[in-house]
């Protein structure tokens, strides 16, 4: 199975609420990542998971909470949304962080919309 | 910042070679060169990656320069379904590695 699901596929949220994004990937890899990507433009790094610890975080604001409860899972916790996160949220994982030459598989993504 | 810069887009003719420049004069001696494609509504997926010599795999081949300043991305055949966006990514960092990604080439297949 070389797949990483993502759940919600699209998630619509008022600036007041508090939502959650799900990731999982069941290939045994040790690192998963958290990317944001507005419309026609690249994915950009927000956080990174090694060992289930938390090893980059790319200076991304408290609103958005990066949890990995386990090597399977990972989860992005938002509150306090702003319009401008409205954007499609990838999650992605490999083998491990510390190698140069793995490849990243990267999820669906969900689509979030901030009102 | 990006560290690879590619053209904003390219046309091909179905089954017609295909080559997708990148240029990334600032890439340290380190930095693997990986390039990643992403198909309309989907996540990005996994082409191919070098350091210095040219690379083959099912998929495509990675022909990297001398000095590494550039590589060229080649689709031997394009077929429709390789219509796509292009990025050509740094991989670098210490003890965690990660994606740069540059801006990429959206590939567009003529039939």
């Amino acid at each position: 199975d070389t797949e990483v699901t993502q759940t919600p596929k699209h998630l619509v949220m008022g600036m007041t609420n508090k939502k959650s994004l799900k990731c999982e990937q069941h290939m045994g890899h040790r690192a998963m990542y958290w990317y944001k990507q507005k419309a026609k433009k690249p994915p950009e790094l927000m956080f990174v998971y090694s060992y289930e610890k938390l090893s980059i975080n790319e200076s991304v604001p408290s609103r958005f909470s990066p949890e990995c409860p386990n090597s399977s899972l990972l989860n992005l916790h938002l509150h306090a949304l702003q319009p401008e996160d409205s954007a499609l949220y990838l999650c992605a994982s490999s083998s491990r962080s510390s190698s140069p030459y793995n490849e990243q598989f990267f999820g669906p993504g969900t689509r979030l919309t901030v009102l | 910042d990006a560290k690879t810069t590619q053209p904003n887009s390219m046309e091909s003719n179905e089954e017609e070679p295909v080559h997708l420049p990148c240029n990334h004069s600032t890439i340290s001696g380190t930095d693997y060169i990986h390039w990643y494609r992403q198909l309309p509504s989907q996540g990005p997926e996994y082409v191919i990656h070098g350091l210095t010599s040219n690379v083959n795999n099912r998929m495509a081949s990675l022909a990297i320069a001398e000095d590494r300043k550039s590589s060229t991305l080649i689709l031997h055949r394009a077929t429709l379904r390789d219509a796509a966006v292009y990025y050509c990514t740094s991989y670098s960092g210490a003890g965690s590695y990660q994606l740069t990604f540059g801006k990429g080439t959206k590939l567009s297949v003529i039939p």
